[in-house]
């Protein structure tokens, strides 16, 4: 059974750099795209990026000048950095798994419990 | 973008009632490419529907999702008590992807 599992820091300060990792276990990152998307608290969901086990990335044209997205097949892993945060960037971050390994499909069926980062002093 | 206007906010109904959710495009939906998921608190989304029509894997058949074009309907048929949640569409016919505010389904 394929799971995803977000980690890193739940707290960071204003102006400075959110990294986040999700780890793939129970299956392989090639041959599929994957997503962050974030959630306010008590708020809808928002999708950041994508990432394809090649590389290559798409980013929310809201957030492209602030965020990246990387990953690491070696360690099936992926990453994401959003850098300049203030408090509206505070939100659970999920990474997730695109519905099939096809272009186009940008839904998400695997999803990780989410992260809560929140960006305060 | 797309946006997808979810109707009612919260729908407030029975064990064993019809539920009816609405999602509404800003523009036509390329494909069907639509998608509906659920939420219950402190989980992640959990994929119900699929290019508008498709159950996803190990759903159950009172779930069913119809429409094209800019109007979407996730059908539940006999409300069980574990379907009470949030239920969100979302297009990836055209990027950015984009996800509805949510109907909260609620015990009446």
């Amino acid at each position: 059974q394929l799971q995803l599992q977000e980690s890193g820091p739940g707290l960071v300060k204003p102006s400075e750099t959110l990294s986040l990792t999700c780890t793939v276990s129970g299956g392989s990152i090639t041959n599929y795209y994957w997503s962050w998307i974030r959630q306010p608290p008590g708020k809808g969901l928002e999708w950041i990026g994508y990432i394809y086990y090649t590389g290559s990335t798409t980013y929310n044209p809201s957030l492209k000048s602030l965020i990246s997205i990387s990953l690491d097949t070696s360690k099936n892993q992926f990453s994401l950095t959003l850098s300049s945060v203030t408090a509206a960037d505070t939100a659970v971050y999920y990474c997730a798994r695109h519905g099939s390994p096809n272009w186009g499909s940008h839904f998400f069926d695997y999803w990780g419990h989410g992260a809560l980062v929140t960006v305060s002093s | 973008e797309i946006v997808l206007t979810q109707s009612p906010g919260t729908l407030s109904l029975s064990a064993g009632e019809r539920a009816t959710l609405s999602c509404r495009a800003s523009q036509s939906v390329s494909k069907s490419y639509l998608v509906w998921y659920q939420q219950k608190p402190g989980q992640a989304p959990r994929l119900l529907i699929y290019g508008a029509s498709s159950r996803a894997t190990g759903i159950p058949d009172r779930f069913s999702g119809s429409g094209s074009g800019t109007d979407f309907t996730l059908t539940i048929s006999r409300l069980e008590p574990e379907d009470f949640a949030v239920y969100y569409c979302q297009q990836y016919g055209s990027s950015p992807c984009t996800f509805g505010q949510g109907t909260k389904l609620e015990i009446k």
